[in-house]
């Protein structure tokens, strides 16, 4: 299976910061990379696919990039409901698998 | 809208049986690959299952051979049969919908449900 790793594991950070979180895959996996966020019982919400696709709905200040085993989600300038985990998933392979997921806090 | 509403979690031994259901509407069901994912108490995102609109399927390692994905597209509803439950099927069961073009990306959730298996 592939692994995927975040980092960092947890960040604190104030409103209007920019926000970088990384994921690593252990192996390439092209662009098949999608980002999601979930706020506490709550169901997870898709924010970025295929590496740098915004989702519908999905606010500009949420940016991917990369490819092959390193990519990264930006938020430009964080707002209140921006606070969350942040969950990495490959489906460039089956199993699909997630990252261990990133808690962005306010500072 | 898209609305994804899942039912049929509970308390359920070691060893029981429990099947999930999920009621789609808002999109044409069986249009669409669905999938599983849960999560267990304070931890992260595992996908489980996946059916496509044809019927393939395909399951996590921790849940083949136990656990059975199926859907009524006469109903526009998905399901998990899990049998010879585990302490670690522990989790919230999430049903998903399946992006266009890349069934394994999850563009809509429903609620989940929460499952217990514990004596």
């Amino acid at each position: 299976d592939i692994q995927m790793t975040q980092s960092p594991s947890s960040l604190s950070a104030s409103v209007g910061d920019r926000v970088t979180i990384t994921c690593r895959a252990s192996q390439s996996i092209s662009s098949n990379l999608n980002w999601y966020h979930q706020k506490p019982g709550k169901a997870p919400k898709l924010l970025i696919y295929t590496a740098f696709s915004l989702q519908s709905g999905v606010p500009s200040r949420f940016s991917g990039s990369g490819s092959g085993t390193d990519f990264t989600l930006t938020i430009s300038s964080l707002q209140p409901e921006d606070f969350a985990t942040y969950y990495c998933q490959q489906t460039y392979s089956v199993p699909s698998t997630f990252g261990q997921g990133t808690k962005l806090e306010i500072k | 809208e898209v609305q994804l509403v899942e039912s049929g979690g509970g308390l359920v031994q070691p060893g029981g049986s429990l099947r999930l259901s999920c009621e789609a509407s808002g999109f044409t069901f069986n249009t669409y690959e669905m999938n599983w994912v849960r999560q267990a108490p304070g931890k992260g995102l595992e996908w489980v299952s996946y059916i496509g609109g044809s019927g393939i399927t395909l399951y996590a390692d921790s849940v083949q051979g136990r656990f059975t994905i199926s859907r009524d597209n006469g109903k526009n509803s998905l399901y998990l049969q899990m049998n010879s439950l585990r302490v670690e099927d522990t989790a919230v069961y999430y049903c998903a919908r399946g992006l266009t073009g890349d069934g394994d990306t999850c563009d809509y959730w429903g609620q989940g449900t929460l499952v217990t298996v514990s004596s």
